[in-house]
């Protein structure tokens, strides 16, 4: 089965730092483009950091200089490191794959359930 | 960077009903324009990709249109379990960027 499960989401304070996992089953990881979308409260969908098949990566200017994408091809995991954590950072974050065909996108065809992100002293 | 704008916020409907949902892009965009539906507690489901092609599994009540700037997304007759928000959704590939619009939420009337 094709599934992405998250986890690593928690209560931080400002200021601080947390490491979100995405753990892939039925596909790998490192073969595909893969998302980081957020959600804060009430609030719509975000797309925070993105790392191609090939390597490169993308950054919302929200986040430049503070989060970091990566992958761990031996675990099947997508990473995000989120360093110098703010309240507005405080969301629901989604890992999720991107469906190339090879060259036409066809969306964001995997999503994993979301982890907790909740920034506050 | 592409500003998507969703119309309207909010849509009451009843069951049955058609509903016409609206995402405006701030400049003219290719075919990669994507719809997808959350509900609540849960992640975002794919609908539809390319402005018209159902992903699988998607219901033939749902239809995507559009082209340039002006798509639209469209339920022929509401389901209970269609209620939900919808969010249209534009990618490019270089410079990279993926944006979202705001939302529309199909509610009952």
């Amino acid at each position: 089965e094709v599934q992405l499960v998250e986890s690593g989401g928690g209560l931080i304070q400002p200021g601080g730092s947390l490491r979100l996992s995405c753990v892939a089953s039925g596909f790998i990881v490192s073969d595909n483009y893969m998302t980081w979308v957020r959600q804060a409260p009430g609030k719509g969908l975000e797309c925070v950091s993105i790392i191609h098949s090939g390597g490169s990566t993308y950054y919302a200017d929200s986040v430049k200089g503070r989060f970091s994408i990566s992958r761990d091809y031996s675990k099947n995991t997508l990473y995000l490191q989120m360093n110098s954590l703010r309240a507005e950072d405080t969301a629901v974050y989604f890992c999720a794959r991107e469906n190339w065909f090879p060259t036409d996108y066809s969306g964001m065809d995997v999503w994993g359930q979301g982890t907790t992100v909740t920034v506050s002293s | 960077e592409v500003v998507l704008t969703q119309s309207p916020a909010t849509l009451s409907l009843s069951p049955g009903e058609r509903a016409t949902l609206s995402c405006r892009a701030s400049q003219s965009i290719s075919g990669s324009l994507v719809w997808y539906q959350q509900k609540p507690g849960q992640a975002p489901r794919l609908l539809i990709y390319n402005t018209s092609n159902r992903a699988t599994g998607i219901p033939a009540r749902f239809s995507g249109s559009g082209s340039g700037t002006d798509f639209t997304l469209t339920i022929s007759s509401l389901e209970p379990e269609d209620f939900a928000v919808y969010y249209c959704q534009q990618r490019k590939n270089w410079p990279p960027g993926l944006t979202f619009g705001g939302g529309t939420k199909v509610e009952i009337k």
